[in-house]
């Protein structure tokens, strides 16, 4: 069954740039129903949406981080990244990588229903 | 857009049911049926448990049911089981392809 798993630095210092990948196993990145995105949760605390894209390279970012934001996909090895640049302390978190149920024959649907097991991203000296 | 309210936390004995609310505004809530909660157990991914407000996906216990009234939605847990105790987020679509997710509740099984 489609799987997807997070992978990047687990440390990064403050006011640089977090990269982080999405890998897509077990089915395409590319099927049409769906879009990609990125959720965040510091510890402790709720989630948050970061931002979603299509295959297209269509993407949607949260309006409160889309400045330090950018989401790209990579069809051809079925990933999709996340960068935040000017990260602060405030930025720790685990990050999930999940698959937006986007739209079928039936209609649009617009709810996350597989999730990566995350990745911790701490943002230290 | 401010994240949805939810209550901190609530709690059961066995058997039981509870209910957790998620109060959005006009603008999420209010103006669409893309509310889904998820259900997060300590050091786990979040696991969809219910999607467009009422609707369960294959596997998910049917004592799990969701409602909505207004700019309120709302998860209820019937027949409280001890596996149930964990963190519960609703999320609600936004409009111009955002979302938001509620602050979390956790559910305690006395």
């Amino acid at each position: 069954q489609l799987q997807l798993q997070e992978s990047g630095p687990g440390l990064v210092k403050p006011s640089e740039t977090l990269s982080l990948t999405c890998t897509v196993s077990g089915g395409s990145i590319s099927s049409s129903s769906y879009y990609w995105g990125w959720i965040r949760q510091p510890p402790g605390k709720g989630l948050e949406w970061i931002g979603n894209i299509y295959n297209s390279g269509k993407n949607y970012y949260n309006p409160s981080l889309k400045s330090r934001v950018t989401i790209s996909v990579d069809t051809s090895k079925n990933q999709f990244s996340l960068s935040l640049n000017s990260v602060t302390a405030a930025d720790t978190s685990v990050f999930y990588c999940a698959r937006l149920f986007y739209h079928d024959t039936s209609g649009f649907h617009m709810y996350f229903d597989l999730w990566g097991r995350g990745t911790l991203v701490t943002v230290s000296s | 857009q401010s994240a949805l309210t939810q209550p901190p936390s609530t709690s059961g004995s066995p058997g039981q049911s509870v209910t957790i609310s998620c109060t959005g505004t006009s603008s999420d809530v209010g103006s669409y049926l893309y509310v889904s909660w998820y259900q997060q157990h300590p050091g786990k991914a979040p696991k969809l448990m219910i999607f467009e407000v009422s609707k369960r996906p294959s596997g998910v216990p049917d004592r799990f049911s969701g409602s909505k009234s207004g700019n309120t939605a709302s998860l209820t847990v019937s027949g409280l089981q001890a596996e149930d105790e964990a963190d519960y987020y609703c999320s609600s679509y936004a409009g111009n392809n955002n979302f938001l997710f509620g602050g979390g509740t956790k559910l305690t099984v006395l």
